[in-house]
């Protein structure tokens, strides 16, 4: 079936980077782009930003800009997001998210659970 | 940036009533691109329409999306004890992506 899976965990100290992983199957990976998402304890969701998995194209949120990081490794059809100058505000939920576009619109129809990042000195 | 208002930020129901969430954007969105998505606690989102009003695979028919230009609306016809949650509109447009801070739908 079609899922994403995600990387475990990470605590990291303020002004580290940390790395997350979404690895995708049964589906192809270069056929979506996929987008990620974060979630900070008790808040709504955050729009981060895209990868094409087939070309490597990325866009990022103004937020995120110079701090985020999104790249694949389309041989075992994963992407990755990696976040640097890490803040005590960047704790949340990460998600990856798959986008799927049709003749009329698209969306985020598949996503996976998510990697809780944890910022702490 | 598009900004979306949902309101109210939570709704008090109980099982077998309406609920009727609004998702207002600071300016004119592509219905193509109005997306609407539940949560429950430590869980991922959930897609539950797109284009506006088009349910995605699997979603109950009591689900059901509407609205255009700066209004849209989601609407369950009646509440199931599954259905309390928070739900978030999304839109896309002019190369980014925004979501509305959500609505929980509460047992009262």
């Amino acid at each position: 079936q079609v899922q994403l899976v995600q990387s475990g965990a990470e605590v990291k100290k303020p002004g580290a980077s940390v790395k997350v992983s979404c690895k995708a199957s049964g589906y192809s990976f270069t056929g979506y782009y996929m987008h990620w998402v974060r979630q900070a304890p008790g808040q709504g969701l955050e729009w981060m930003g895209w990868i094409n998995p087939n070309s490597g194209g990325t866009s990022s949120a103004q937020n995120f800009q110079g701090r985020l990081t999104m790249t694949r490794d389309t041989s075992i059809s994963t992407a990755y997001m990696e976040l640097s100058r890490l803040r005590s505000d960047d704790t949340a939920v990460y998600y990856c998210a798959r986008i799927t576009c049709d003749s009329a619109s698209c969306y985020m129809d598949v996503w996976g659970r998510g990697t809780t990042v944890t910022v702490s000195s | 940036e598009i900004v979306l208002t949902q309101s109210p930020g939570t709704l008090s129901l109980s099982p077998g009533e309406r609920a009727t969430l609004s998702c207002r954007a600071s300016q004119s969105v592509s219905s193509s691109y109005l997306a609407w998505y539940q949560q429950k606690p430590g869980q991922a989102p959930r897609l539950l329409i797109f284009g506006a009003s088009s349910r995605a695979t699997g979603i109950p028919d009591r689900f059901s999306g509407s609205g255009s230009g700066t209004d849209f609306t989601l609407t369950i016809s009646r509440l199931e004890p599954e259905d309390f949650a928070v739900y978030y509109c999304q839109q896309y447009g002019s190369s980014s992506w925004t979501f509305g801070q959500g609505t929980k739908v509460e047992i009262k």
